[in-house]
């Protein structure tokens, strides 16, 4: 079973409007993180925001913030007011237990914003 | 600035031709890894290192070396790359095992003909 799962191939939006890019996890560890990067077409891997699983407040950075649902084990990025350059590929990505920062990646999902 | 280097950013090899992606951090961080990445897949792990002299496989180690020799310093090594091993490689680094700040290097796109 994927550990990762990100349900949108592709999400189209249109400038200024926000945008929820899906994430669901697996594990049956307590003690997890959470994270979102970006991928623009040059190739470079983007930190985003993390969510810690005991964390009580959904993790917020600037225009991302993070719908942490832990019984549902979601973790959606929700991006405000989309801009442009908001265009990319995202991953979600998950970092288990207390062990070591391996991350396991979903498969991507490509935002295009629009003018 | 804490910095990720990977060397190449771009090659293209033959079949058989040894080669070594060099990734290099100035964060003295104890964690180090490398990841490829392919089309519909995400990023998978290839190896990780803890720590000078202490390396372990992740998910898909087979036709991959490393070393870890210095702290600062994980080789990615390809000692017969094969078509297969066409892909973008990513070196990550956090300052230890645990870590939450993970931080990648720009990426090393390799194609092997």
């Amino acid at each position: 079973a994927q550990k990762i799962t990100q349900t949108q191939p592709g999400m189209f939006v249109q400038e200024k409007e926000a945008v929820t890019l899906d994430c669901t996890y697996d594990t049956s560890d307590q003690s997890y993180g959470l994270f979102w990067y970006k991928q623009p077409s040059s190739g470079e891997m983007i930190f985003l925001i993390y969510q810690g699983s005991y964390d009580e407040q959904n993790a917020t950075e600037g225009r991302y913030s993070l719908n942490f649902q832990k019984a549902r084990k979601s973790a959606n990025l929700v991006i405000s007011a989309s801009q442009l350059g908001d265009s990319a590929m995202y991953f979600c990505a998950m970092r288990e237990g207390s062990g070591y920062s391996t991350l396991t990646f979903g498969k991507g999902t490509m935002l295009l914003v629009s003018p | 600035e804490a910095q990720v280097t990977q060397n190449p950013r771009y090659l293209i090899t033959v079949t058989g031709k040894k080669l070594t992606v060099t990734c290099s951090q100035n964060m003295n961080h104890e964690y180090m890894s490398w990841y490829r990445q392919d089309p519909g897949l995400g990023l998978r792990q290839i190896y990780y290192s803890m720590n000078v002299e202490v390396t372990d496989k992740g998910d898909v180690p087979e036709g991959y070396k490393v070393s870890r020799k210095e702290k600062r310093n994980f080789p990615l090594i390809l000692e017969s790359p094969s078509p297969n091993q066409t892909s973008l490689y990513f070196c990550a680094s956090s300052l230890r095992a645990t870590g939450n700040t993970i931080y990648f290097g720009e990426g090393s796109w390799l194609t092997v003909v």
